[in-house]
């Protein structure tokens, strides 16, 4: 069964540093997302791609943030400048089509900002 | 408006027994409502999900109550096994924003043997 991939699985980085986390989407889908999960805390929604731009974004997705789709399979998410607020599992999911309702998940890449 | 708020926070059941989480809305604006159960590690799973215009869904020993008037929806577990124990989240989605989901707090579910 195709799945949402996602790497690294978990990242450490110091305060100030840029990171990207990658994800491979489920090859025939059109919409992409990414979520953080702070520890023991719910997931929260950042941000919505499709037909390479952002359809939708949450307050937390700041100018710090930045998603790409740099050729037909990766879907990336860039953080500039890491601040200690964000460590958490960052989560991608990708959707077929507009008519489909299901978001898969990928199983997350945990980020440790020191 | 945008939130889903998830009861109770943590559930203890026994094996066999039911294991009910609510959940409760307010944004007239959500199409969709999924459950997703996550495992420590995991990305969260899509578990069974229903649209407003229908009250009960079941799959398995899986059953969406939904009451669109009040703005409420709930997991029944029956049967429930120590394979259940899991974290259940309850979450909501905005057709016309993208399709992104509002997720509630989150439920810790242990199924004891």
């Amino acid at each position: 069964e195709p799945e949402v991939t996602q790497t690294p699985s978990h990242q450490v980085t110091q305060m100030g540093q840029e990171v990207i986390l990658r994800c491979v989407p489920i090859s025939n889908h059109l919409y992409f997302y990414w979520y953080r999960q702070i520890l023991g805390q719910k997931v929260e929604f950042l941000v919505s791609f499709y037909n390479n731009e952002i359809s939708e974004k949450s307050e937390i997705f700041d100018d710090q943030f930045s998603v790409e789709r740099p050729d037909g399979s990766n879907f990336t998410l860039k953080i500039r400048s890491t601040k200690l607020e964000d460590s958490a599992m960052y989560f991608c999911a990708s959707r077929r089509g507009s008519a489909a309702d299901t978001q898969y998940f990928g199983p997350g890449t945990r980020l440790t900002v020191l | 408006q945008q939130q889903v708020k998830q009861s109770p926070q943590s559930l203890i059941v026994q094996k066999g027994g039911i294991s009910i989480i609510n959940c409760a809305y307010e944004n007239t604006a959500f199409d969709y409502f999924p459950w997703y159960q996550q495992f420590p590690g995991k990305g969260p799973a899509l578990l069974i999900a229903i649209r407003p215009d229908v009250s009960e869904k079941k799959e398995g020993r899986f059953t969406i109550s939904f009451n669109k008037s009040a703005k409420q929806f709930s997991l029944h577990i029956m049967d429930s096994q120590p394979g259940d124990s899991a974290t259940y989240f309850c979450a909501a989605r905005y057709y016309n924003q993208g399709g992104k989901l509002i997720f509630g707090q989150g439920t810790e579910l242990s199924v004891k043997p």
